[in-house]
């Protein structure tokens, strides 16, 4: 598509709840990361994945998160018994990934979870 | 590992003054470095990126940013704000021949007119 894509755009859930947010990346980028962003704060790195590498998930913060991306199309963060502080946007973004070459990353609108 | 530390989480300044928003990074060797900005209900955007070359990087609206290696430095200013320079702006480095991008905490300019 023309732009990442996120979906949904709102979430609200009980504690304990399992959630997936899920991310279209702009064709052809091989690249996607995910970050979160809490209410007031920077963005937090969770995972990234490229190409057909092992992804980099040295950012989740915990086991009940997880996440998958089939190739390099579509990418689903799963959080598993949301808690209270998984409260915040996730943010999902992609770049060519061109190596070396310090690609820029584009970013979807985000979808805003909140578990109540 | 790379880090970011954005000096000051909020900036004011009057509408016509400099705008100056302060970024250290630490890494092992020169990374790559970017300023990104976020409008408010808007989504993130590169406002500039700092890859090889010329270390003074322009980029949108009037803003730009000098990577100074000495002190590990990329900090961004514009010479007058404009009411709708009013945003989050994020600074950000990835290793260079990777793709870890690692996020400041980031900076909120207030504009007062």
């Amino acid at each position: 598509g023309a732009g990442v894509s996120q979906s949904p755009s709102n979430k609200v859930t009980e504690k304990g709840k399992d959630v997936e947010l899920r991310c279209d990346p702009i064709s052809g980028h091989t690249a996607l990361y995910w970050y979160r962003q809490r209410l007031g704060q920077g963005l937090e790195f969770l995972i990234y994945f490229q190409g057909n590498s092992a992804p980099d998930k040295s950012g989740l913060p915990s086991d009940r998160f997880s996440a998958e991306r089939t190739g390099e199309s579509v990418s689903t963060l799963t959080i598993q018994r949301t808690q209270q502080e998984d409260s915040a946007v996730y943010l999902c973004a992609s770049s060519s990934g061109l190596a070396g070459v310090g690609g820029e990353l584009f970013f979807g609108e985000g979808s805003r979870l909140t578990v109540l | 590992a790379q880090s970011v530390t954005q000096l000051g989480s909020h900036v004011s300044v009057s509408e016509g003054a400099l705008v100056l928003l302060r970024c250290n990074y630490s890494s092992s060797v020169p990374p790559y470095l970017f300023w990104y900005v976020q409008y408010p209900n808007q989504g993130l955007q590169l406002l500039l990126k700092y890859t090889t070359g010329a270390t003074l990087v322009k980029g949108i609206n009037g803003f730009e940013a000098e990577f100074k290696k000495s002190e590990t430095s990329f900090h961004l200013t514009k010479p007058s704000a404009h009411m709708s320079d009013a945003a989050e702006y994020f600074c950000a480095v990835s290793p260079t021949g990777g793709f870890k991008t690692i996020f400041g905490a980031g900076t909120r300019l207030f504009v007062k007119a």
